[in-house]
């Protein structure tokens, strides 16, 4: 079956410090894509980030990157130097071959300035 | 940058009508999908449409669910016969060429509230 895990349900981080949120994901497709979507109280998905499953390289977008361990069927999302507007709701999700879309459940982010 | 637009914003109906949620995708973009997000949950797949038809769907998406690209630009979903339980923030999102090597990108959502 396929599933999108993300275990921190809370999380809260310093201004200006890196945080780390989990996403692991279950698949027997050798080809998907993983994406993070960043979603504010407004409401409004936000595409931060993707990595597709041939890429060798981790994804980067600005302060955000994807560390992507394909053997341990991991996606982690990395802010770096976090900011108050990043207090939000973040989704990690993936799309198969088949072109189904799972989300997983959503981490809540609280940057403390 | 070109987007997604939804439209209505919100839209209020009385339970048992039928109501068609309008999306108008990214112009160049060919892969669209709709989305729906009931208050405080996750985001739930509700259908994938390429190449005019209907690609994947959902457990969801069952017989009161329909969608259409009528006219090349418009992305429609229509639920026949609303029930309380289709409350939701429904969202519209599409992809560019190669679905498994670009991003989806979202439109606002729809906020749909049945009475």
């Amino acid at each position: 079956a396929q599933k999108i895990t993300q275990t921190q349900p809370g999380m809260f981080v310093q201004e200006k410090e890196a945080v780390t949120l989990d996403c692991t994901y279950d698949t027997s497709d050798q080809s998907y894509g993983l994406f993070w979507y960043k979603q504010p109280s407004s409401g409004e998905m936000i595409f931060l980030i993707y990595q597709g499953s041939y890429d060798e390289q981790n994804a980067t977008e600005g302060r955000y990157s994807l560390n992507f361990q394909k053997a341990r069927k991991s996606a982690n999302l990395v802010i770096s130097a976090s900011q108050l507007g990043d207090s939000a709701m973040y989704f990690c999700a993936m799309v198969t071959s088949y072109d189904k879309v799972i989300f997983g459940p959503g981490t809540s982010l609280s940057v403390i300035p | 940058e070109p987007e997604v637009t939804q439209t209505p914003s919100h839209q209020v109906t009385q339970m048992g009508q039928e109501v068609i949620l309008r999306c108008v995708p990214i112009s160049n973009h060919l892969y669209f999908y709709w989305y729906r997000q009931i208050l405080g949950q996750k985001v739930e797949f509700l259908v994938s449409f390429y190449n005019n038809e209907i690609s994947e769907k959902s457990e969801i998406f069952d017989d009161q669910f329909s969608v259409e690209r009528p006219d090349g630009s418009n992305f429609t979903l229509k639920i026949r016969s609303t029930k309380l339980e289709d409350s939701a923030m429904y969202f519209c999102a599409s992809g560019g060429q190669g679905r498994l090597s670009q991003p989806q990108h979202f439109g606002d959502g729809t906020r749909l509230s049945i009475l």
